[in-house]
C-alpha cells in the first residue's frame, strides 16, 4: 500500500489567497483525520471524519478553514482567504475501526507570505 | 478534555547509551491508550510503541520500552543502546477508548543523540 498520500508536499501562496490541500487515505480506512502542527501550538487535531461524515470540527480555527471528504479515497482541506498565521505543517491521518493505530502522512508545509 | 505534557524540550545522549523521555497526561477517563510517536527531520510521523491503559504490563518494542505508572499518570519512553538513527522529535499522545478517535499530542522532546 502506498500510505496516506498529500498533495501538494510544500505550499507557498500570498495572504489573500485561497489554499487547498489534499488528502487521499489509506484503502479501506474509514477514519481521516487533519492534524496542524506548528511552533506555538504543537500538533492539534482540526477535524476528522468517519465513513465520509464530518464528526468533530472543534478543533478548526475560524470559518476561514474548511474540509471536505466527498467520497472515501478523498479530502480537502481548504483555507480562504489565507493569512500569514495559517503557516504550518498541515498532515493527514487515515486509521481502520477497531485498529489502535492512525497512519499519517508525509504532511504538506504552508507558507502564506 | 485530556491534556499531556512533555517536561523536557530537549534530551541528549550518547550513542550506545539509555535514555528517558517523560510524558504526563491528565484524564478522568479510566480507559485508553498512550503512545510515543517519532519525527525524523523528514517530518514523517511513526508510531514508536502503544499501551492500553488496561494493560499492567509495560509495552516494549526491541530497544524501545515504557514505564506505564497509571496512577500517577506518568508514561515515560526508555531508549536503549541509542542509535544515531533515533534522533528526532518525540511526541506523547493520548486516545480514549471510547468515543473520541482524536490524538492529543504532547508539545514533544528534542533527542540529539551524540556520536
Amino acid at each position: 500500500d502506498a500510505g496516506v498520500i498529500q498533495s501538494p508536499r510544500h505550499e507557498v501562496t500570498e495572504m489573500g489567497q485561497e489554499v487547498t490541500l489534499r488528502c487521499k487515505p489509506i484503502s479501506g480506512h474509514d477514519y481521516l483525520f487533519w492534524y496542524r502542527q506548528t511552533m506555538m501550538r504543537g500538533l492539534e487535531l482540526l477535524i476528522y471524519f468517519n465513513n465520509n461524515v464530518p464528526i468533530d470540527d472543534s478543533g478548526m480555527p475560524e470559518d476561514r478553514f474548511s474540509a471536505k471528504m466527498p467520497n472515501a479515497s478523498f479530502s480537502t482541506l481548504k483555507i480562504q482567504p489565507s493569512e500569514p498565521r495559517d503557516s504550518a505543517v498541515y498532515f493527514c491521518a487515515s486509521a481502520v475501526q477497531g485498529s489502535y493505530e492512525q497512519y499519517f502522512g508525509p504532511g504538506t508545509r504552508l507558507t502564506v507570505t | 478534555a485530556q491534556t499531556v505534557t512533555q517536561s523536557q524540550p530537549e534530551m541528549s545522549v550518547q550513542e550506545a547509551e539509555t535514555v528517558t523521555l517523560s510524558c504526563t497526561y491528565d484524564t478522568s477517563e479510566s480507559d485508553y491508550y498512550l503512545f510515543w510517536y517519532k519525527q525524523p527531520p523528514s517530518r514523517q510521523m511513526i508510531l514508536v510503541i502503544r499501551q492500553e491503559a488496561y494493560k499492567q504490563q509495560n509495552a516494549t518494542e526491541n530497544r524501545f520500552s515504557v514505564n506505564f505508572q497509571k496512577a500517577a499518570k506518568s508514561f515515560s519512553l526508555k531508549i536503549s543502546d541509542s542509535q544515531l538513527g533515533d534522533a528526532a522529535m518525540y511526541f506523547c499522545a493520548y486516545r480514549s477508548a471510547l468515543g473520541a478517535q482524536k490524538l492529543v499530542f504532547g508539545q514533544g522532546t528534542r533527542l540529539t543523540i551524540n556520536p
